[in-house]
């Protein structure tokens, strides 16, 4: 069935560091990507997705570049900020009408000062 | 516009009580869903409703019922809580304008002791 797998976190990092979280996907045929981004105490919002191969999305400096030749689809940012610190999740909807998403375990940043 | 709220935020319940958890939007979305989170395992989907009057099971279905009699609520039942069941609730809704945004309230976090 279709998977997503992200890195383990913690990521920890310096304020102004570049940030990379790794997300791979299986699914058949042409599946939507998206990440999905958790602050403290609150729910899920949408950060960014991408609907094809080699669609970038882009959201608030992140970006995620839609690689089909490698399944992956993985979240990087220039420059992060204290306010990055949350938890984002990859996820997958498969293109054939009305699909369920499926989400990754979540990644936890923690930015520092 | 209050987006999708979740009722109540908190709740501790004994073994074997039961309790339904409320889940409104007021975006006249025709698809929500449950989800449960649990750590290390991100958000699996519990049930799901296409439309008022609808319900489906998702990943884990097992020791929860749900109702949809008003398009704006999706209402979530624990019939005989376990320990188990111990987890934050995640309540979502999106729209077939776009399927691919699903909007999320805050959560509700349950312990069963």
């Amino acid at each position: 069935g279709d998977s997503v797998t992200q890195m383990e976190g913690p990521v920890t990092l310096s304020e102004e560091a570049f940030l990379t979280i790794n997300c791979t996907y299986t699914a058949t045929g042409y599946p939507s990507l998206f990440w999905y981004v958790q602050y403290p105490g609150e729910g899920l919002q949408l950060l960014l997705k991408a609907t094809k191969a080699d669609d970038k999305g882009s959201n608030k400096g992140f970006e995620a570049t839609y690689r089909k030749e490698t399944t992956s689809f993985h979240l990087e940012k220039g420059s992060v900020q204290v306010s990055d610190s949350a938890v984002y999740f990859c996820a997958l909807k498969r293109d054939t009408g009305f699909q369920k998403l499926v989400f990754g375990t979540g990644t936890r940043l923690l930015v520092s000062p | 516009n209050a987006g999708v709220t979740q009722t109540p935020k908190f709740r501790v319940l004994k073994t074997g009580q039961s309790m339904t958890l409320l889940c409104a939007q007021d975006m006249n979305h025709e698809y929500m869903y449950w989800y449960r989170q649990d750590p290390g395992m991100g958000l699996r989907l519990i049930h799901y409703s296409v439309g008022e009057g609808t319900t489906a099971k998702g990943e884990v279905p097992d020791g929860y019922n749900v109702s949809r009699l008003k398009k704006q609520n999706f209402l979530l039942g624990l019939e005989s809580a376990a320990p188990s069941q111990t987890s934050v609730y995640f309540c979502a809704s999106s729209s077939n304008r776009d399927l691919y945004e699903q909007y999320f309230g805050p959560g509700t976090r349950l312990t069963v002791t």
